[in-house]
């Protein structure tokens, strides 16, 4: 079963930022947490992943509570290409990822 | 990099049929993982393999399913006999060693039974 818990949908108006929350609050000391994200009809795609730090990229951004028990990705300026299903994981590496049901984020105009 | 590729992008078989699906992971990678989507259950791991040796295949769902990985290039999901119940999307995905934190996957391949 997947360790995470996130809303089933969100809503982003087109050029704001997006922000995805995500509770994991079995996680383990050396476990990461990673986000994916599905567009429609296509694979699974990686966005970032952190352990306690702070992460960004040029997609985004992940904030991990200190206590390490919750997450938000960050999408800074939502656009319609970004409406897609997000995945919130913890993993120890990469080699067994555990998708749960995600959030449904859509980006209006 | 063409990425992974997948093959057939759709496949539309009968019950009972064999049904075989491939898979090319990215040149390099180690790695390559094996998973199903249905509406119901999401997005589930059957099985992955390293350095060409199946590692865990847990998710298999039952004697039905095969998966191979004859060489670097190159991996086959069997079905037989196929079921209408193993109608969903199927991907694959590779990644580059165990400390790599990103898989990358492929477009999928989407099989119905009939």
């Amino acid at each position: 079963d997947a360790k995470t818990t996130q809303p089933p949908s969100m809503d982003c108006a087109e050029g704001r930022a997006a922000n995805l929350p995500c509770n994991h609050s079995t996680i383990s000391g050396n476990e990461y947490v990673y986000w994916y994200r599905q567009i429609h009809s296509q694979g699974p795609q990686y966005i970032i992943h952190g352990l306690k730090n702070n992460e960004t990229n040029e997609m985004a951004s992940l904030i991990i509570t200190e206590d390490r028990k919750s997450s938000t990705l960050i999408l800074p300026h939502a656009t319609l290409r970004d409406t897609a299903v997000y995945y919130c994981i913890v993993s120890i590496y990469t080699d067994k990822l555990i998708f749960g049901t995600g959030t449904r984020l859509q980006v209006f105009p | 990099d063409a990425g992974v590729i997948q093959s057939p992008r759709h496949e539309v078989t009968e019950m009972g049929q064999e049904v075989t699906l491939r898979c090319k992971p990215i040149s390099g990678h180690d790695y390559l993982f094996w998973y199903r989507q249905t509406m119901m259950r999401g997005l589930e791991l059957l099985i992955y393999f390293n350095n060409n040796v199946p590692i865990d295949d847990s998710g298999m769902p039952e004697d039905r399913f095969s998966a191979k990985m004859p060489n670097a290039s190159f991996s086959n999901l069997k079905i037989q006999p196929s079921e209408p119940r193993d109608s969903a999307v199927y991907f694959c995905a590779s990644s580059l060693g165990q400390g790599a934190y990103e898989q990358y996957f492929g477009p999928g391949t989407r099989l119905t039974v009939t």
